[in-house]
């Protein structure tokens, strides 16, 4: 089944210790992201990656870290966490074409709370 | 960057009424313009997207707009039900921006028997 998934799904955790969110996908999509959503702001984008070893940032990259080794993984690193960062997390991908953009596939969410 | 609004922040509509929510964005380069359904505790799923270079999209019940002159875009449902109950987020990209998805604050819809 075409899916991307991501662990832990809940996770609470205490200021300033480092956490890693995993996200992984099976459909050989070359791009990948990770959102935040927040009530009254939406979702918005912290970092992204073209394709392997390529990425860059988004919108809210403060406090936030990112590798892509290989191209099935993007996992989301918090070195610090503190309490603004509690939030509902999504990765997503979609293959990347680069005269048009094509259908993001959503992650089931990971839902962070830094006490 | 882009800023993408989006109204009304909640709808109510008796079921079989259609239900429309707008959108507004400000780069005139966003060229893919997607609308996700979120339902309570799931992740958004593509309901349906639309192109610069088209007009109108439709898909049974749901229908998306866009002009281009005035850097706006519509959802359109018809006949609603139950469960069209959501928050629906519309979102603008370009291949420029790196696909970022800038999405709108969402419309809570809530579609009452």
């Amino acid at each position: 089944e075409a899916q991307v998934t991501q662990n832990p799904r809940y996770l609470i955790t205490v200021t300033g210790k480092k956490l890693t969110v995993t996200c992984s996908q099976n459909m050989n999509h070359e791009y990948m992201s990770w959102y935040r959503q927040d009530p009254g702001l939406g979702l918005r984008q912290i970092y992204y990656s073209m394709n392997v070893e390529v990425t860059d940032k988004g919108d809210v990259p403060e406090g936030y870290k990112v590798s892509r080794k290989e191209k099935r993984n993007f996992p989301l690193i918090l070195e610090s966490p503190s309490p603004n960062q509690t939030s509902l997390y999504f990765c997503a991908s979609s293959f990347y074409r680069t005269v048009d953009v094509d259908e993001q596939y959503f992650g089931p969410g990971t839902r962070l709370t830094v006490t | 960057g882009e800023n993408v609004e989006q109204h009304p922040s909640t709808l109510s509509v008796q079921e079989g009424d259609s239900a429309v929510i707008k959108c507004t964005y400000s780069d005139s380069a966003s060229n893919y313009f997607p609308w996700y359904k979120q339902e309570l505790g799931k992740r958004p799923q593509l309901i349906i997207d639309i192109r610069s270079n088209v007009g109108e999209k439709k898909d049974q019940r749901i229908a998306v707009t866009l002009n281009k002159t005035a850097k706006h875009f519509s959802l359109h449902i018809t006949e609603t039900q139950p469960e069209d109950s959501a928050v629906y987020f519309c979102a603008a990209s370009r291949v420029a921006s790196g696909y970022a998805l800038n999405f709108g604050k969402g419309t809570s819809l809530l579609v009452t028997p």
